[in-house]
């Protein structure tokens, strides 16, 4: 039982490049969460999947796209990276809300030159 | 816009001592509360939670409180080990609805001394 898995652990791109964050989860989770976390700051939340099928908005979307790909994957893509997106990435799982314990990833590092 | 704020950025406590790390937030419609343990390096580590409809709940070796007349909570570590070298976020969410969604505070970075 890994919990929440997340892939690159870091990651180096040039403004303009393109990239997707893949986060798994195997505790049959049905809500998932993207966050970003930068210095001073605490987590901030990007995007949200409730269930299998369904996206939504969070505090922080614009630059970013997200896909629930089934139940276990939820990927965040940035389609043309800016340095204002060099942050850590966190993605967590919760069982049905976020009144329920979110599970977190060990996060993707990413640096936008 | 909502906020959840903790009064100090940083907290350096003597080992064996109690720690105790507080936490503001705005929203008065909020009745769910999380503190998360991070370490360096690692995602936030869930601790304890609340709900509104209760002011204290005790955990091994935590205590959270909550005073929602003043929209305050607190984390109380008891004899503090350099083991809870972390830092500490607190959270706030409104409603149990699968859409709401949860707001984090900045963190307290708390150093123990030998």
């Amino acid at each position: 039982n890994a919990g929440v898995t997340q892939t690159p652990k870091f990651q180096v791109l040039k403004t303009g490049q393109s990239m997707t964050l893949q986060c798994a989860q195997d505790m049959n989770h049905n809500s998932m969460y993207w966050y970003r976390q930068d210095p001073g700051m605490g987590l901030r939340l990007i995007y949200y999947s409730a269930s299998e099928g369904t996206t939504d908005k969070g505090e922080v979307p614009n630059g970013y796209n997200v896909s629930r790909l089934n139940k276990r994957e939820f990927s965040l893509r940035l389609e043309s990276a800016a340095p204002s997106q060099t942050s850590v990435y966190f993605c967590a799982s919760s069982g049905t809300s976020t009144q329920e314990t979110q599970y977190f990833g060990p996060g993707t590092r990413l640096l936008v030159l | 816009g909502e906020s959840v704020g903790l009064h100090l950025p940083t907290l350096s406590v003597q080992e064996g001592d109690n720690s105790i790390i507080n936490c503001a937030y705005s929203n008065s419609a909020s009745d769910y509360f999380i503190w998360y343990k991070q370490e360096s390096g690692k995602g936030p580590q869930f601790i304890i939670d609340i709900r509104s409809n209760m002011d204290k709940r005790q955990g091994q070796r935590v205590t959270v409180l909550l005073n929602k007349t003043v929209k305050h909570l607190s984390l109380q570590i008891a004899a503090t080990q350099p083991g809870d070298s972390a830092v500490y976020f607190c959270a706030a969410s409104e409603g149990y609805s699968s859409a709401s969604k949860i707001i984090f505070g900045s963190g307290t970075r708390l150093s123990i001394r030998p």
